[in-house]
């Protein structure tokens, strides 16, 4: 079964600086994959990135940024100069295989609130 | 615009009540995904369909059923049965089931009084 833990519950932070969001996961699987999502306060999860277990390269865009390390299973997402639009619920998950599709196991979300 | 649509955004209903909520893609995707979301919870697998006339039960599926009739549309009953149907339901779909990106729509705040 897989798991996916985001130990930080909620985290605030002032307006222009930088924030690392944790998130570590398990599975058995050797191909996976890994995501992170966006849930502003309207509710709609907007996807962000996803990362196949082969890629390690670590991904830029714009001032986010992802940090994938299969040693210690962990796919942390970074926002620098963060903005109060950047205040929302962020999810990280991973998908499965089951069934012969890929289902998703979420963690429970980190709460960031972006103070200006 | 492509996209996912839910309806409605609030849903009420007494306690007792089968209720039906609609979710509805024009991205011609062939996968759709039914979850739920608590307070402070992650988001909890229903049901998915990998093709028309074609579903499987998630992790929680006990209280719901579904129906994929057509491919555009994977309809959520919450049944009588189902203990404690209060909660955010969101309806997702991709490309395909394996290994493709899902997409969400906007959502569906069910409260059961």
């Amino acid at each position: 079964a897989q798991k996916v833990t985001q130990a930080q519950t909620e985290i605030s932070v002032v307006e222009k600086e930088d924030v690392t969001l944790d998130c570590v996961y398990e599975t058995r699987d050797t191909t996976y994959y890994l995501f992170w999502y966006k849930q502003p306060p309207s509710g709609e999860l907007v996807f962000l990135i996803r990362r196949n277990s082969f890629d390690e390269q670590n991904e830029i865009s714009g001032r986010y940024s992802w940090n994938f390390q299969k040693s210690t299973s962990s796919f942390n997402f970074t926002i620098t100069a963060s903005q109060v639009v950047d205040s929302a619920v962020y999810f990280c998950a991973s998908a499965r295989s089951g069934a012969g599709s890929y289902q998703l196991t979420f963690g429970k979300g980190t709460k960031l609130s972006v103070i200006p | 615009d492509g996209g996912i649509t839910q309806s409605p955004k609030y849903l009420f209903r007494k306690e007792g009540q089968n209720v039906t909520l609609s979710c509805e893609q024009n991205l011609n995707h062939d996968a759709m995904y039914w979850y739920r979301q608590d307070p402070g919870q992650g988001l909890r697998l229903i049901y998915y369909s990998q093709i028309v006339n074609d579903f499987q039960k998630g992790d929680i599926a006990e209280g719901y059923s579904v129906s994929r009739e057509k491919k555009e549309s994977f309809p959520l009953t919450v049944t009588s049965a189902q203990k404690n149907p209060t909660a955010f339901y969101l309806c997702a779909s991709s490309p395909t089931a394996a290994r493709d990106t899902q997409y969400f729509g906007p959502g569906t705040r069910l409260t059961v009084l």
